[in-house]
């Protein structure tokens, strides 16, 4: 199985301040049809997974411009320009090129 | 709006045996592949199962093989999990999924436990 290792786990963030999200696939992410399958989930507390962007740096509809994901083969970044009270929670990667689908353990983002 | 309602969680014995459901609207059910991610009590995420549109190929993650089954209702715009042989380890909140991820449900609890 592939596995997903995020950092850091814990991100403490001042409001208003930039964070970062690493995430590392233990193989390419990179699909025989060309595309790469890495997703980017949120889980505020009490909700469901919402999945932020799709295929490394596609932004879901609805998603605040101020988050951004980049990367390539076994490298990604999640990005959030300016940290607001809502964006709390956990963020995943997932990765849907190979079978089982997994996800990273997640990197829980709070308020300083 | 698509929307997508889990039902069946419950508490059963290890060894028991339960049927998810999850009726999806909102969008063209015929079209998208659909998944089981299941979340244990204060854990990360884990994709448990996924059919195909047509629902002939399914997909499952190890632990799940053999004891859980996938299907779905394209007539009903339904899509099911029956899960067999439970233990404690399979205790989880279980969503259902549009594709991989697009959209979830809001999650049905599982507890196996004497």
């Amino acid at each position: 199985d592939v596995v997903m290792t995020q950092s850091p786990l814990s991100l403490p963030v001042t409001l208003g301040q930039p964070a970062s999200i690493s995430c590392r696939s233990s193989q390419s992410l990179v699909n025989s049809d060309g595309n790469t399958y890495l997703n980017w989930f949120q889980q505020r507390p009490g909700q469901s997974p919402r999945r932020l962007i799709n295929n490394v740096s596609n932004r879901e509809s609805g998603v605040p411009d101020r988050f951004s994901g980049s990367g390539s083969g076994t490298d990604f970044t999640l990005k959030i320009s300016r940290v607001e009270a809502e964006d709390v929670g956990i963020y995943y990667c997932m990765q849907t090129t190979h079978w089982p689908w997994t996800f990273g353990q997640g990197t829980q983002v709070e308020i300083k | 709006e698509v929307q997508l309602v889990e039902s069946g969680g419950g508490l059963v014995q290890p060894g028991g045996s339960l049927r998810l459901s999850c009726a999806a609207s909102g969008f063209t059910f015929t079209t998208n592949s659909m998944t089981w991610v299941r979340q244990a009590p204060g854990k990360g995420l884990e994709c448990v199962a996924n059919v195909n549109q047509a629902g002939s190929a399914k997909y499952y993650v190890d632990s799940a093989k053999g004891r859980f089954t996938i299907s779905r209702d394209n007539a009903k715009t339904s899509l099911y999990l029956q899960m067999n042989s439970l233990t404690a380890d399979d205790t989880a909140v279980y969503y259902c999924a549009r594709g991989w991820g697009a959209n979830w449900g809001q999650g049905t609890l599982v507890t196996v436990s004497s």
